[in-house]
């Protein structure tokens, strides 16, 4: 398996700009998650879905921020619109979700909002 | 409220002397526990848990971390650093009752810098 994968691996966009983030997790994982890291605040857990249905979205910081798991094998995470404080790594990380097992972590989306 | 702490910033230690990154949690009931390693411009990776039994968990890479009860800790150790070591590692809880969703907590991370 090729492990978590997100896309794009950097963004730079403009203040106001949509922008839309993209993970596959592991296939046979039913649990998926997104964080956001940045110097300041380390690693937030934005929002994670279980069998594609949100769970617990409490660390989505704005309504600006959304997040979608349409079927098992890909979730998107929005920003519109972004803005400078936005700016941050974003990771999507999936584990299976019965049983303490480990999550599994993409490599994260480096985000710039100029 | 649930918390994980890691209070050192970094740690700094010589090639082949052991090393330890401490952790910390607040977390009412039995947590799961979980050590993570985030090398530059990569995703954090996997590197050792504890969920019930020996307090003495092993894990990848040669590290392995004693869960300690009473003192709410969880501390990462290595008999002896490689220089290769160097990274920033996490610590994270997974709080009982998260619905086994695995929910993880993490603490801020520290710094290991392993010098030759």
């Amino acid at each position: 398996d090729a492990g978590v994968i997100q896309s794009p691996r950097h963004e730079v966009t403009e203040m106001g700009q949509e922008v839309t983030l993209r993970c596959k997790p592991i296939s046979g994982h039913n649990s998926l998650f997104w964080y956001r890291q940045t110097m300041m605040r380390g690693l937030e857990l934005l929002i994670y879905f279980n069998n594609n249905v949100p769970i617990d979205d409490s660390g989505m910081p704005e309504d600006r921020f959304s997040a979608k798991m349409p079927n098992a094998s890909f979730s998107t995470l929005k920003i519109q619109p972004s803005e400078p404080r936005d700016s941050a790594v974003y990771f999507c990380a999936s584990s299976l979700a019965v049983g303490p097992t480990e999550a599994f972590f993409g490599q994260g989306t480096r985000l710039t909002v100029v | 409220a649930q918390s994980v702490a890691q209070p050192e910033d970094q740690v700094n230690v010589a090639e082949g002397n052991p090393l330890t990154v401490k952790c910390t949690y607040s977390v009412s009931g039995n947590p799961y526990l979980f050590w993570y390693v985030q090398y530059p411009n990569r995703g954090l990776q996997f590197l050792l848990k504890y969920i019930t039994g020996d307090n003495l968990v092993k894990g990848s890479y040669g590290f392995e971390a004693e869960f300690n009860k009473s003192q709410t800790s969880f501390h990462l150790k290595k008999p002896s650093a490689l220089v290769s070591d160097s990274a920033l590692y996490f610590c994270a809880v997974s709080p009982p009752g998260s619905g086994g969703y695995n929910k993880l907590i993490f603490g801020a991370g520290t710094r290991l810098a392993v010098h030759p």
